[in-house]
C-alpha cells in the first residue's frame, strides 16, 4: 500500500506551451500534497503545499502564476508549469501525506517528472 | 539560506564498513528530522527518522543519531553492502506542517 504516482513520468515541450502533471494516491486519501523540484545534483526544493479543497500555499521565490496547483480531490493534485521556458526544465516530484497519518513519517512520494522545455 | 546542510557531496567506503553521513541544520523549530535513499530519476525513498526529543534511532543496518545542541544529525549504516550506493538526503520538518527541507544530499559508493 501506499502509492503515489505521477503522470507523465517524462515530457518534453516547446518553449510557450504549458504542461500538467499529475500526482496521485492511488490507495489512500490525502488532504495534504507537497510538490518539490530537484535541478541537476541539486537538493530537493520544496515548492509548494497543496491542500484539497483550497488554494496552495507557495514557498518564497516561487511564482504561484507560473506554477499552478489544484487539489480538487483527495487523491489528486495538479501541478501545471504554464508558459514553460527552458529554465523550468527540471525534476518535479509530489508527496503524499495521509488523511489518517498517524505520524509525520507517513508522506510517501512519487517517482518524479522530468520535464524538459526546448 | 540553506537550513539543512549535507556538507560531504560524496562518500566512499568499502563493503563491510560503516558508512557516516551527516547533516547540520540551522533551525530551532526542526521538531523531527528523516533520511532519505535516492536514485536519479526516481523518487526518494524513506529510511529512517528521529524526533526532537530523541537522540537515537535505530533500524537494523540503519541508525540515526541527533545532537540537539548541535543541531547535526548524522546516519550510521553498518555492514555497507553495495546495494547501498546511492544519493542520501537528510530531511528536516515541522510536524504540524508537514513541510520537508532538504539538505543537499551526499553520494554514496560502496566498494565491493
Amino acid at each position: 500500500g501506499a502509492v503515489v504516482s505521477q503522470h507523465p513520468s517524462w515530457v518534453i515541450c516547446k518553449s510557450g506551451t504549458s504542461v500538467k502533471i499529475e500526482c496521485r494516491s492511488l490507495d489512500f486519501q490525502a488532504t495534504t500534497m507537497f510538490w518539490y523540484r530537484q535541478f541537476p545534483k541539486q537538493s530537493l526544493m520544496l515548492m509548494a503545499t497543496s491542500n484539497e479543497g483550497s488554494k496552495a500555499t507557495y514557498e518564497q521565490g516561487v511564482e504561484k502564476d507560473k506554477f499552478l496547483i489544484n487539489h480538487a480531490s483527495l487523491t489528486l493534485s495538479t501541478l501545471t508549469v504554464t508558459s514553460a521556458h527552458p529554465e523550468d526544465s527540471s525534476f518535479y516530484i509530489c508527496s503524499a501525506w495521509p488523511l489518517a497519518a498517524a505520524s509525520y513519517n507517513e508522506q510517501f512520494f512519487g517517482p518524479g517528472t522530468r520535464l524538459t522545455v526546448l | 539560506d540553506q537550513q539543512v546542510k549535507q556538507n560531504s557531496p560524496s562518500l566512499s567506503v568499502q563493503e563491510g564498513r560503516i558508512s557516516i553521513l551527516n547533516c547540520d541544520y540551522t533551525n530551532s523549530m526542526f521538531d523531527y528530522f528523516l533520511w532519505y535513499k535516492k536514485y536519479p530519476a526516481e523518487g526518494p525513498t524513506f529510511l529512517i527518522s528521529i524526533s526532537s526529543i530523541k537522540d537515537k534511532n535505530e533500524d537494523g543496518r540503519f541508525t540515526v543519531f541527533l545532537n540537539k545542541s548541535a543541531k547535526h544529525l548524522s546516519l550510521h549504516i553498518v555492514p555497507s553492502q553495495p546495494g547501498d550506493s546511492a544519493v542520501y538526503f537528510c530531511a528536516a520538518g515541522s510536524s504540524n506542517t508537514g513541510k520537508l527541507i532538504f539538505g543537499q544530499g551526499t553520494t554514496l559508493q560502496v566498494k565491493p
